[in-house]
């Protein structure tokens, strides 16, 4: 049973928009979650990661919020860039333990 | 710079062979991972190594096996390879054991 899901399997969105990556967790022990890109033919890169400590990480144009209670992450991207156009995943993992990952979301962002 | 790299980046094969998929990493971590990705069902996590001579099983690691020789490298045998077994595979690495993994780029298996 997937633990980590990305219910959406694609995105497209508007250059200089916001892009919002969702993704949803079933399991109330994770306490760590990465945001990871991929471009085709090549291995995912890591992009930003949150702890259940914080409810907001930032890096440039790069945002993910935690909703502990909902068990949901987004991932916000503003402004949107076609070199952003990518597949994104999301992560998760409890104390000691491996990641999940999530199927991810393919998001194309149109000039 | 460091890096980490997979060999071969293709591969074709049959029914009931051996295969060895190669990770090599530059980055000197300790911490080592195979995952294969499918479509539906994201990265699933294969074998994992914390350290030389160590080895872990994963979420799917019915039918391979790795072994940890050196802090650089961490191959993936398929024992006998399964038409299930068509997917393309990742290898990773990490400073820490929960930290941000680096990827290679994969190599895409097809048994036939």
């Amino acid at each position: 049973d997937q633990q980590v899901k990305q219910n959406s399997p694609s995105l497209s969105v508007q250059e200089g928009r916001i892009s919002i990556l969702n993704c949803d967790y079933t399991n109330s022990m994770f306490d760590y979650f990465l945001w990871y890109k991929k471009y085709p033919a090549e291995g995912p890169t890591f992009l930003i990661s949150i702890s259940s400590i914080k409810d907001k990480n930032e890096d440039g144009r790069f945002t993910v919020f935690l909703n502990k209670s909902a068990k949901h992450l987004s991932l916000h991207i503003v402004p949107s860039q076609p070199g952003d156009s990518a597949v994104y995943f999301c992560a998760a993992s409890e104390p000691g333990n491996q990641f999940y990952f999530g199927t991810g979301t393919s998001l194309t962002v149109i000039p | 710079d460091a890096e980490i790299t997979q060999s071969p980046r293709h591969k074709i094969t049959e029914t009931g062979r051996q295969v060895t998929l190669a990770c090599h990493q530059t980055w000197n971590h300790n911490n080592m991972f195979w995952y294969r990705q499918d479509l539906g069902h994201g990265l699933r996590l294969i074998h994992y190594s914390y350290g030389v001579q160590d080895t872990n099983k994963g979420e799917v690691s019915d039918g391979y096996s790795v072994s940890r020789s050196n802090t650089e490298d961490l191959p993936l045998t398929l024992e006998s390879a399964a038409s299930s077994q068509t997917s393309v595979y990742f290898c990773a690495s990490s400073e820490s054991i929960r930290g941000p993994q680096h990827f290679g780029d994969g190599t895409r298996l097809s048994i036939l």
